[in-house]
């Protein structure tokens, strides 16, 4: 089976900290996701890259950034943490043009 | 806009007590209807995929099926291990990003 590999199951942060959660995946998947998950609010796409060095701003882009210098390894950065990013953070790829998401465990972020 | 409405939010079943949840979407060109199941402090994972209206799709207890509104997952008999949220997204024309709903907590109690 794939694997996608989040770097980090539980963070606890402070206000204004720089944040980096990592995601590998173990194929030669180009698309990957960016998504932060809150209850009543459902999944919510920050950021997605269809290929090494490109990103684009998915709906809820603000307070974050991407880096994907890899194929298999997509960033995502939180230049200044604040308390609104507390959240679970899902990284996902997709296989082909079928569209089906394949997702990671899930990055548990609180920001104090 | 796309647009994806799960109900009920939230459904209590006896084991082996059959029920069915919904997903009612709007979409520009549907290009795929995708269920998945997310347990507890977990990533979802990946159930159907669903393309066109009147088909259907089966894995276990859980068979999931498609009109040109809406889409339905049934539960056949289920078990206390059936017990998670399920979320029902789709992929239209525009971007061809997943749009998901918001889910249905599904309890088996035994």
């Amino acid at each position: 089976d794939v694997k996608v590999t989040q770097s980090s199951r539980y963070l606890v942060k402070r206000t204004g900290e720089k944040v980096f959660l990592e995601c590998v995946q173990d194929m030669d998947h180009e698309n990957m996701f960016w998504y932060r998950q809150d209850p009543g609010l459902g999944l919510r796409l920050i950021y997605f890259s269809y290929d090494v060095k490109m990103k684009e701003k998915g709906d809820i882009p603000e307070g974050y950034s991407v880096s994907r210098e890899k194929k298999e390894r997509f960033s995502l950065i939180l230049e200044s943490a604040s308390t609104n990013q507390t959240s679970m953070y899902l990284c996902a790829f997709s296989s082909g043009n079928t569209g089906e998401l394949f997702f990671g465990e899930g990055s548990r972020l609180t920001v104090l | 806009e796309d647009q994806v409405t799960q109900s009920p939010e939230a459904l209590r079943l006896q084991e082996g007590e059959s029920s069915s949840l919904n997903c009612s979407y709007t979409v520009s060109g549907l290009r795929g209807l995708f269920w998945y199941r997310q347990d507890p402090g977990k990533g979802p994972e990946f159930l159907f995929t669903l393309y066109s209206a009147g088909e259907e799709k089966e894995k276990e207890r859980l068979k999931a099926t498609l009109t040109k509104k809406e889409s339905f997952l049934h539960i056949t008999a289920p078990k206390p291990e059936d017990s998670a949220t399920y979320l029902c997204a789709v992929r239209g024309n525009q971007g061809g990003k997943l749009i998901f709903g918001q889910g249905t907590e599904l309890s088996v109690k035994p």
